[in-house]
């Protein structure tokens, strides 16, 4: 597609229980980026990856998190074990790396996460 | 680490009204970028400045990148009811290794018909 595609766009889960969140990048895209939401909050860095390698990880809240991206493209974001304080929109943005366009990301709308 | 505050955190405004709104740093940024966030949508980009001093306008929009570099403004004419949303300053953190971006805290936006 010409956009950031996610899935799912919402997930409720009971606490506890692992969930995988996916990131679909704009072709061509060699940065990508998740982000965490929570209610009425602005966006927390989580991690970025350049190809299929992740030279930031240092917003992970926890071990509990991590994520991967395989063939420089798709990204998956896993949280195990959750727990409620994880309930937020987990946004996922690519980009072209540098040159003057460097930083200008591309969303996608979010995976809505409800930990129950 | 840089952090970036917006101001005012909300505004309520009529329909018609100009909006102005902006962005400090405790550091110097190398670029300034402000996005738009529509209800259940993710952020979108409006503009982006690489310039002290550069002043850039799309539509109705005007942003401005500070001369001390630590700081930018974005203002709205003439608003109308799709403007409506939280507009985030960013900025690339330099201080890390990487070219993630730094958030601003967001200025929601509500405009009466």
């Amino acid at each position: 597609g010409a956009g950031v595609s996610q899935s799912p766009s919402n997930k409720v889960t009971e606490k506890g229980k692992d969930v995988e969140l996916r990131c679909d990048p704009i072709s061509g895209h060699t940065a990508l980026y998740w982000y965490r939401q929570s209610l009425g909050q602005g966006l927390e860095f989580l991690i970025y990856f350049q190809g299929n390698s992740a030279p930031d990880k240092s917003g992970l809240p926890s071990d509990r998190f991590s994520a991967e991206r395989t063939g420089g493209s798709v990204s998956t974001l896993t949280i195990q074990r959750t727990q409620q304080e994880d309930s937020a929109v987990y946004l996922c943005a690519s980009s072209l790396v540098g040159g003057r366009r460097t930083g200008e990301l591309f969303f996608g709308e979010g995976s809505r996460l409800t930990v129950l | 680490g840089q952090q970036l505050n917006q101001s005012p955190q909300s505004m309520f405004i009529q329909e018609g009204e100009d909006v102005s709104m902006n962005c400090t740093s405790s550091s110097i940024f190398n670029t300034w970028l402000w996005y738009k966030q529509d209800p259940g949508e993710g952020p979108v980009l409006l503009i982006a400045l690489y310039k002290a001093g550069e002043l850039t306008s799309n539509g109705r929009l005007t942003a401005q990148f500070g001369i001390t570099r630590k700081d930018s403004f974005l203002n709205i004419s003439a608003s109308i009811p799709s403007d409506v949303g939280i507009y985030f300053c960013a900025g690339p953190d330099y201080g890390g290794a990487t070219n993630k971006l730094i958030f601003g805290t967001g200025t929601l936006l509500a405009v009466q018909p």
